[in-house]
């Protein structure tokens, strides 16, 4: 079936500009995570969804970052006022239940610049 | 906190030969997973190999097998007759296996080891 999707493959904004990122992931997975690759930084956790549970958003880095989850499925990743440290990739994956043993399944990411 | 380090920011090898990537990490926890991801130019992270802590036996996959040290908190992982296909980024992770909500829930990666393969 189809893998873990991401919109758009690539973003250039301008510092203080809101963007948003969508990720679909692999249906039937009821949990869904976010993550940044930053150059250097390596990847870090933002933000999970686990069916109807309250998200963990421990990993966000500011409260210009949210993120929603709609019916269980697609999810949105806002940033508003984007700043020039925001420039990364971000990478959302699902699993099929967010047991810890379970592999998380990747989409291809998001390259945001911000200029 | 747990911890992931990758030692080695590049590594080179030779087509059909063998190369071993290094891992290590800290954790107070007896229970958790491991995972190597690879990640090619094209940014799709793809899991290679899973160790689960409490299996004393090493995890192989094809050409990809791993040498879990639990003691030394080690978790290298070794590719056979290398190709010029695995040439990538290679991500160690770690999750814990307590099953909750939170962010035991998610990966906790170190920073890569670039890995090219020579023709």
């Amino acid at each position: 079936g189809a893998g873990v999707s991401q919109s758009p493959s690539n973003k250039v904004t301008e510092k203080g500009k809101d963007v948003e990122l969508r990720c679909d992931p692999i249906s039937g997975h009821t949990a869904l995570y976010w993550y940044r690759q930053s150059l250097g930084q390596g990847l870090e956790f933002l933000i999970y969804f686990q069916g109807n549970s309250a998200p963990d958003k421990s990993g966000l880095p500011s409260d210009r970052f949210s993120a929603e989850r709609t019916g269980g499925s697609v999810s949105t990743l806002t940033i508003q006022r984007t700043q020039q440290e925001d420039s990364a990739v971000y990478l959302c994956a699902s699993s099929s239940a967010g047991t810890s043993g379970e592999t998380q399944y990747f989409g291809p990411g998001t390259r945001l610049l911000v200029l | 906190a747990q911890t992931v380090t990758q030692s080695q920011p590049e590594m080179s090898v030779q087509e059909a030969e063998t190369v071993t990537l290094s891992c290590t990490y800290d954790t107070s926890e007896s229970d958790y997973y491991l995972f190597w991801y690879k990640q090619p130019p094209s940014r799709q992270m793809i899991l290679v190999i899973r160790q689960e802590a409490y299996k004393q036996q090493n995890a192989t996959e094809n050409r990809f097998s791993v040498n879990f040290q639990k003691a030394a908190k080690s978790f290298s992982l070794k590719i056979s007759d290398s190709q010029l296909g695995d040439a990538a980024m290679y991500f160690c992770a770690y999750r814990s296996a307590r099953n909750y909500g939170g962010s035991q829930g998610n990966l906790i990666f170190g920073k890569g080891t670039k890995l090219s393969v020579k023709p």
